[in-house]
């Protein structure tokens, strides 16, 4: 069971707007720690998607944007694309853990 | 351009010992902090283990403690993972993660993968 709980899958169609939410507690966004969030195509490597919270690293298109709110997190994914299709994970701290964790991860199907 | 590529993964018994090592390149080691994460087929990410950019602390996580040693010699521009006691929990593609910082910060950042290395565990 992972901290911070994803839905196991979402899905939309081409151009609509999809939001994965990132539920974590007291002791990891609640606290105030940032999340992160990570983008992993199929058969590919995790890559970085959004940082403390609502940054775009370089390349990543402003389609993608992350917010957060009390003891939750959330990634939106507007005008969506084929090559959205994808699994996404969110990631921060917990206290209680003293480590970095994960949520269990999302799988978005582009109809 | 960065490179991660891990390598001394493969099938171990249980019981068994592994280490896997990660070479890096585009980017000066020694001065980032390196985590390993791992994925058991089909299933969602893990953090394992983190040290800070000259070795001086490390993190593990509460499945792996006692069992798992992170390193790094950054002479050599490589991280390592010495697993042992291995059971088939353990069984994963694991992937060398560098971090934007070079101290493990709260939470860590994780810019750049390694393509990972598969770890079985089995008799």
């Amino acid at each position: 069971q992972s901290v911070l709980t994803q839905p196991p899958s979402m899905s939309g169609a081409p151009g609509q707007r999809v939001t994965i939410s990132c539920i974590g507690s007291r002791s990891n966004i609640g606290a105030g720690y940032a999340v992160n969030w990570y983008q992993q195509l199929p058969g590919r490597t995790p890559k970085l998607l959004i940082h403390d919270n609502k940054n775009r690293p370089s390349g990543v298109p402003d389609r993608f944007s992350g917010s957060k709110s009390g003891t939750s997190a959330s990634l939106a994914i507007t005008g969506l694309q084929a090559e959205d299709e994808a699994d996404y994970y969110c990631q921060s701290y917990d206290s209680s853990l003293s480590g970095s964790v994960f949520g269990g991860g999302t799988k978005l199907t582009v109809l | 351009e960065v490179q991660l590529v891990e390598s001394g993964g493969g099938l171990v018994q249980p019981g068994g010992s592994l280490r896997l090592s990660c070479s890096a390149s585009g980017f000066a080691l020694s001065s980032y902090a390196m985590h390993w994460v791992r994925q058991a087929p089909g299933k969602g990410l893990q953090y394992v283990s983190a040290i800070n950019y000259n070795g001086d602390s490390t993190y593990y996580a509460d499945s792996v403690k006692g069992r798992f040693t992170i390193s790094r010699d950054n002479s050599k521009n490589t991280l390592y993972l010495q697993m042992s006691s291995l059971t088939a929990e353990d069984t994963a593609v694991y992937y060398c993660v560098k971090d934007r910082w070079r101290w493990l910060a709260v939470p860590g950042l994780f810019d750049f993968w390694g393509q990972g290395k598969l770890v079985t565990v089995s008799s």
